[in-house]
């Protein structure tokens, strides 16, 4: 099955405790991306990668790290949590970059940083 | 201004009815366009692309997209109660990134 697979679905962290949320997809797409979603604000740009080793930054960079080492994984790195990244991430993929077919999205993870 | 702007609603409509959701964009160099809903506590799924001006169809659901207006409009026929949740609209305005709006919450009233 054609799929976007994030972990983990929910996390509870403490402030400053490094934390990684992996994303995986299976259909050898180019584009991947992170996404938070907050009430009110709507889906917002972390990161996205057009393909293995390129990355840049989208709307709300601070405070996240991501890698491309592979074209199948985009992991989201929080290297110091603070409580105002607690949210709704989501992991997306695409075809390719330069037009989109529209995103396929993970399942979303939950994230309270207390 | 907002580069994406819906009305948050919620929009009421009756089962059977035409829902109508909208969508202004700020940026006139907007190439593609999309439609997800997004049901409570799930990951949004897409509905329809349109990257020309007019109207595109799929089963239940028309896009219209008018770039000198700048909206981008999603029409629901046939309204079902399995319709209700909320709809994005995103939009590519130029590069790489992919915008969304705050979405419109749709309840279908049974």
């Amino acid at each position: 099955e054609a799929q976007v697979t994030q972990n983990p679905r929910y996390l509870i962290t403490v402030t400053g405790k490094k934390l990684t949320v992996t994303c995986s997809q299976n259909m050898n797409h180019e584009y991947m991306s992170w996404y938070r979603q907050d009430p009110g604000l709507g889906l917002r740009q972390i990161y996205y990668s057009m393909n293995v080793e390129v990355t840049d930054k989208g709307d709300v960079p601070e405070g996240y790290k991501v890698s491309r080492k592979e074209k199948r994984n985009f992991p989201l790195i929080l290297e110091s949590p603070s409580p105002n990244q607690t949210s709704l991430y989501f992991c997306a993929s695409s075809l390719t970059s330069d037009r989109s077919y529209g995103y396929t999205f993970g399942s979303g993870t939950r994230l309270t940083v207390v | 201004q907002k580069e994406v702007e819906q009305n948050s609603g919620p929009l009421s409509v009756p089962e059977g009815a035409i829902a109508s959701l909208n969508c202004t964009y700020s940026d006139r160099g907007s190439q593609s366009f999309f439609w997800y809903r997004q049901y409570s506590g799930k990951s949004p799924e897409l509905i329809m692309s349109i990257y020309s001006n007019g109207d595109k169809e799929d089963g239940r659901f028309t896009a219209q997209l008018n770039k000198a207006s700048q909206y981008v409009s999603l029409l629901i026929r046939d309204s079902q109660p399995s319709d209700s949740a909320t709809y994005l609209c995103a939009l590519q305005p130029g590069g790489f990134k992919t915008i969304f709006g705050a979405g419109t919450r749709l309840f279908v009233k049974a």
